[in-house]
């Protein structure tokens, strides 16, 4: 068990240009999580998938957010026309919903995207 | 809609101190809650969690009892350790079934000296 990846750990990129990140989660976890955190505050939800499914979007995820799970196993999270706002660490994290409903997240260390 | 509520911080100790931190939430039905831990330059680590009323999630010395009637989950520890300098999150997710989206308080930044 390796854990959760995200890469790249780091991004700088300008205002306008596309960015995408990827997340490996732990092998057979089924639910796949991404998060966005800001400096001082608490991760905040985007989006989640079970295996290939996207089954919720956060209305803070933009229609310049587009998050896939093809084969439902990695994730990538693209972000079209980046703005400086965008700028945040993202998070990734999965966990294995088994037949008792409950789940526990695992994170990954994170994707810290700048946008100049 | 949820909400977690941590005490401002940041809050600094000196080494063997008892630590509390408080945590309270807003939620419908019956949530998960949790304590995350985030140590200088790492990834988000789950410290503890209790999943009912009266459970007590304990892990690495540190305790946190789900308490429904004052909707709170406090985390503590009897005496801490420099290594236990970090960034503290509490969180919750809706009832078992639901979609399990963590909802994170704001965090607080412990700072242990020797």
């Amino acid at each position: 068990d390796t854990g959760v990846s995200q890469n790249p750990r780091h991004k700088i990129t300008k205002r306008g240009q596309n960015v995408t990140f990827r997340c490996d989660p732990i092998s057979e976890h089924n639910r796949l999580y991404w998060y966005r955190q800001t400096l001082g505050q608490g991760p905040e939800f985007l989006t989640y998938f079970q295996n290939e499914a996207q089954l919720e979007k956060s209305r803070l995820l933009s229609d310049r957010f587009s998050a896939e799970r093809p084969k439902g196993s990695f994730s990538t999270l693209e972000i079209q026309r980046t703005e400086q706002g965008d700028s945040a660490m993202y998070l990734c994290a999965s966990s294995f919903l088994g037949t008792e409903g409950s789940d526990t997240q695992y994170f990954g260390p994170g994707t810290r995207l700048t946008v100049l | 809609g949820d909400s977690v509520t941590q005490m401002e911080g940041p809050v600094t100790l000196s080494e063997e101190a008892f630590l509390t931190i408080n945590c309270t939430y807003t939620a419908t039905g019956y949530p998960s809650l949790f304590w995350y831990v985030q140590y200088p330059g790492e990834g988000l680590q789950l410290l503890l969690k209790a999943t009912k009323a009266d459970d007590k999630g304990s892990n690495k010395g540190f305790e946190a009892t789900y308490r429904k009637e004052t909707t709170s989950f406090h985390l503590e520890k009897g005496s801490v350790q420099v290594s236990d300098s970090a960034v503290y999150f509490c969180a919750l997710t809706p009832w078992a079934g639901a979609n399990s989206k963590l909802t994170f308080g704001k965090g607080i930044t412990l700072s242990v000296r020797p």
